[in-house]
């Protein structure tokens, strides 16, 4: 079983910044947390990841909690093209450190 | 640069047939897993290699058979097809390195069982 939990659903206007939460509360000390959007009819890509500090890239922006039993991905303008579902995950040992995946958080962007 | 390429992108096949969906990367990667994702759904862990010769059960591994000959290749069997195992496929390659673990997929199969 997926070891995060993360809204069902969001909704943005566009450009607006967005803060897609996600709860991991038995992430253990070791464990990095991954973010992973699947756009329409696509494959899943990578958007960012990070283990203890804040980190930035082009796509978006990740704020880890003190506790790392949360995170938020945050995207600084949406645009249409971000609608997609966005994947908060941690690597499950049991299946050789894969990525195990959730529901994830269907974000829609409206103009 | 290819990336990770599956073939076929679309597959109709009676039941009790058998077929192999292909999997290639050319990232020399270890690391190969094959998910599948049913409408609505996340994906799930069909089976997984961490190299050439290893391969390992994922969480929904019945009905399918994997080997891993080569570093660049990943097959996925059906073994006899049945309708509960339309859905799309995807295969993916990870580059596995401590602390910068990024999944390369592929646009996936969509396999239809009748």
């Amino acid at each position: 079983d997926a070891k995060t939990t993360q809204p069902n659903s969001m909704e943005s206007n566009e450009e607006e910044p967005v803060h897609l939460p996600c709860n991991h509360s038995t992430i253990s000390g070791t464990d990095y947390i991954h973010w992973y959007r699947q756009l329409p009819s696509q494959g899943p890509e990578y958007v960012i990841h990070g283990l203890t500090s804040n980190v930035n890239n082009r796509m978006a922006s990740l704020a880890i909690a003190e506790d790392r039993k949360s995170s938020t991905l945050i995207l600084h303008r949406a645009t249409l093209r971000d609608a997609a579902v966005y994947y908060c995950i941690l690597r499950d040992v049991n299946y050789g450190q894969n990525f195990v995946f959730g529901p994830g958080t269907r974000l829609s962007v409206l103009p | 640069n290819a990336g990770v390429t599956q073939t076929p992108k679309f597959q109709v096949l009676k039941t009790g047939q058998s077929m192999t969906l292909q999997c290639a990367q050319d990232m020399n990667h270890e690391y190969m897993s094959w998910y599948r994702q049913d409408p609505g759904m996340g994906l799930r862990l069909i089976h997984y290699s961490v190299g050439a010769g290893i391969t390992d059960q994922g969480e929904v591994p019945n009905g399918y058979n994997v080997s891993r000959s080569t570093t660049e290749d990943f097959p996925l069997r059906l073994l006899s097809a049945a309708p509960s195992q339309t859905s799309v496929y995807f295969c993916a390659s990870t580059l596995e390195q401590y602390g910068n673990t990024e999944a390369f997929f592929g646009q996936g199969t969509r396999l239809t069982v009748v």
